[in-house]
């Protein structure tokens, strides 16, 4: 099966400038994920979608930070305005269902670089 | 809170065993998991252990748990030099919603 698509895989840009990422998740799952992963550190929950509809958004700063899965398909997650330490690897990732024996796939992941 | 340690680095020559450690906060995590990253990778599920396990063996890979202590580790037997990466421990969060919380990652370098 194919599995979680990312673009873009590189991104540099100014600070205060915009930037989206996007996410193909793995055909059929129903919940997807977003996660920053800052150097060094491990991933961190960003948002949890469970097909259209958001279930955890906690850590997401929604000052500058946004996401949608407008058709519980695809995910874009936008950052406006952008600050020096949103620098990161943006990973996505998606499971079969919410349920705690269904494992999480993750993409590649898009690294930002925030000048 | 929610937290997950690991030592950051572990140095091992290959053919020898290599054991990964990690301690979690939340007794009520029901599954625990190592995944793997490699360089501009995404993470690789490794594998799991339910929490009313002590052991789980998986080809050359043996995850230990102690409940007691909240202590995980991850064992790779005949390591190899493709053994190289990340190796990060991750427990379910409070509250549902299949939530994963990440230690920082141990970085294994696997030498001739």
């Amino acid at each position: 099966e194919a599995g979680v698509a990312q673009s873009p895989r590189y991104k540099i840009i100014e600070k205060r400038q915009s930037v989206a990422f996007w996410c193909n998740p793995i055909s059929g799952h129903a919940t997807l994920y977003w996660y920053q992963q800052i150097l060094g550190q491990g991933p961190k929950l960003l948002i949890q979608f469970q097909n259209n509809g958001v279930v955890d958004d906690s850590q997401l700063p929604k000052d500058r930070f946004s996401a949608e899965r407008l058709k519980g398909v695809d995910s874009t997650l936008k950052i406006q305005p952008a600050k020096l330490e949103d620098s990161a690897v943006y990973l996505c990732a998606s499971s079969l269902e919410l349920s705690y024996n269904s494992p999480l796939h993750f993409g590649n992941g898009t690294r930002l670089t925030v000048t | 809170g929610e937290d997950v340690e690991q030592s950051l680095f572990l140095s091992v020559r290959e053919g020898d065993s290599s054991v990964i450690n990690c301690t979690y906060t939340d007794s009520s995590s029901t599954y625990l998991y190592w995944y793997k990253q490699e360089p501009g990778a995404g993470l690789q599920l490794l594998t799991y252990i339910f929490s009313n396990m002590d052991m789980k063996q998986d080809q050359r890979l043996t995850v230990l748990l102690n409940k007691k202590d909240k202590h995980l580790s991850l064992r790779i037997a005949d390591t190899q030099t493709g053994d190289s990466a990340i190796y990060f421990c991750a427990q379910r969060g409070s509250g549902g919603y299949n939530k994963l919380i990440f230690g920082a990652g141990t970085r294994l370098a696997v030498h001739p």
